[in-house]
């Protein structure tokens, strides 16, 4: 069946540093989604992107959708400490009925 | 607006005795599912229903039942806890399913279970 892959697992940054997460699927996708989920919450939708080298930004945060759409791109600019969580892409392949989610990129932000 | 609902927060259970999970949306949202998250592995869906009274297998379903009872409810059974069902489960509801476009999930603040 269809796999998500995303790295790295963890990733420990100085605030103010740039943050990258890279998603990537066994599959194609029609889709992929973003969720942010701080420390003891729940995931929270972020974006999702649809089209082919489809680029999404939300202030400090750059979203990215492969040309080739089995792969996708979080970059986040300038770090801050509210930025701490672990991210999620979710994708959903063509052929799929439901989101296959990755296993996360934990992101801690060092003051 | 409450979104999705869960109850309860924790909840510790013995092997071999049953539970049921309640979660709850006020969203008017068609579709609904339940997910386990384990560290290391993301979130897993484990049964989903993509409108009332439809319900579906996802990745992991063995061990669990589920029932729609309503639009707005959708219930997760455990028949006998084993330890591996040890986990964070997490409810969640959508406007459409997945494959009818821009639908994001909206997920509860989650149960953590514990299987002793």
């Amino acid at each position: 069946g269809q796999q998500v892959m995303q790295i790295p697992q963890y990733q420990h940054v100085q605030e103010g540093e740039d943050f990258t997460t890279y998603c990537n699927s066994s599959t194609t996708l029609s889709n992929i989604q973003w969720y942010k989920q701080r420390p003891g919450g729940h995931p929270v939708f972020l974006i999702q992107l649809v089209k082919s080298g489809e680029v999404k930004k939300q202030k400090r945060l750059t979203f990215q959708f492969g040309e080739a759409k089995k792969n996708s791109s979080l970059h986040i600019t300038a770090t801050q400490t509210t930025d701490v969580g672990t991210y999620f892409c979710a994708g959903l392949g063509d052929y799929g009925q439901n989101f296959v989610f990755g296993p996360g990129t934990r992101l801690s932000v060092l003051p | 607006n409450a979104g999705v609902t869960q109850t309860p927060k924790f909840q510790v259970l013995k092997t071999g005795q049953s539970m049921t999970l309640q979660c709850a949306q006020d969203m008017n949202h068609n579709s609904m599912y339940w997910y386990r998250q384990d560290p290391g592995m993301g979130l897993r869906l484990i049964y989903y229903s993509a409108s009332e009274g439809t319900t579906d297998k996802g990745e992991v379903p063995n061990g669990y039942n589920v029932s729609r009872l309503n639009k707005r409810e959708f219930s997760l059974r455990l028949e006998s806890a084993a330890p591996s069902q040890t986990s964070v489960y997490f409810c969640a509801s959508s406007e459409y399913p997945p494959r009818r476009g821009d639908s994001p999930l909206h997920f509860g603040n989650g149960t953590r279970l514990t299987v002793t």
